[in-house]
């Protein structure tokens, strides 16, 4: 099983419509969560974090259950702009001082379309 | 605001060849890390430092070796490059646990 298993899609919506995506992770200790975003050839670059509370930036909502070990992201309002490969990413739980490391999924492709 | 600066961008080597893709943040980040990515495996840890002085495998080591130089710079060594290596290189940096990485732009690597 894989560490963190992210639907691949891809998703095609039109601009306006509300998509989202949905990951599990297989570590129960993990402690931090987050999606990235990905454009074509480019590197990954941080969306948000994701707090076991739930949290909203603008558009863009972000839910975590740790009972089912799963991540949700939920974008309302698309735009075309927001074509790009979804990352879910989980930090392993290393203990002591150590920050750990990030696991990636694979990622969800959106593409928006007028 | 260079952030984490990789060179090179793009490297085309021979099978057998070797060289060291070279990477510096300038945000005094403790933790670096080397990722891989290829189509269909998404990102893949080769090697990451937790901080400066201490160096770890990751999930896909073989093939590579790193030196983490001071707490700006980290490299990646390949000894002996093969075609399987063939594939994108990304270096991060991190300053915290609570948050993320920041990635710098990527080194594209084929192997022939």
């Amino acid at each position: 099983r894989k560490e963190v298993e992210q639907d691949p899609g891809p998703f095609n919506v039109p601009e306006g419509a509300t998509v989202a995506f949905n990951c599990t992770y297989s570590n129960s200790a993990s402690q931090s969560f987050f999606w990235y975003r990905q454009d074509c050839r480019k590197e990954p670059k941080l969306l948000m974090s994701v707090y076991s509370s739930g949290n909203e930036d603008g558009r863009f909502t972000a839910q975590l259950n740790r009972a089912s070990q799963y991540i949700s992201l939920l974008i309302r309002d698309s735009k075309l702009s927001d074509s790009a490969t979804y990352l879910c990413v989980v930090n392993d739980d290393a203990g002591g001082t150590s920050y750990g490391k990030l696991t990636f999924g694979q990622g969800t492709i959106l593409t928006v379309h007028p | 605001n260079a952030g984490v600066t990789q060179t090179p961008k793009f490297q085309v080597l021979k099978t057998g060849q070797s060289m060291t893709l070279q990477c510096a943040q300038d945000m005094n980040h403790n933790s670096m890390y080397w990722y891989r990515q290829d189509p269909g495996m998404g990102l893949r840890l080769i090697y990451y430092s937790a901080s400066e002085g201490t160096t770890d495998k990751g999930e896909v080591p073989n093939g590579y070796n790193v030196s983490r130089l001071n707490k700006r710079e980290f490299s990646l060594r390949l000894e002996s490059a093969a075609p399987s290596q063939t594939s994108v290189y990304f270096c991060a940096s991190r300053v915290g646990q609570s948050l993320g990485y920041t990635f710098g732009s990527g080194t594209r690597l084929t192997v022939v």
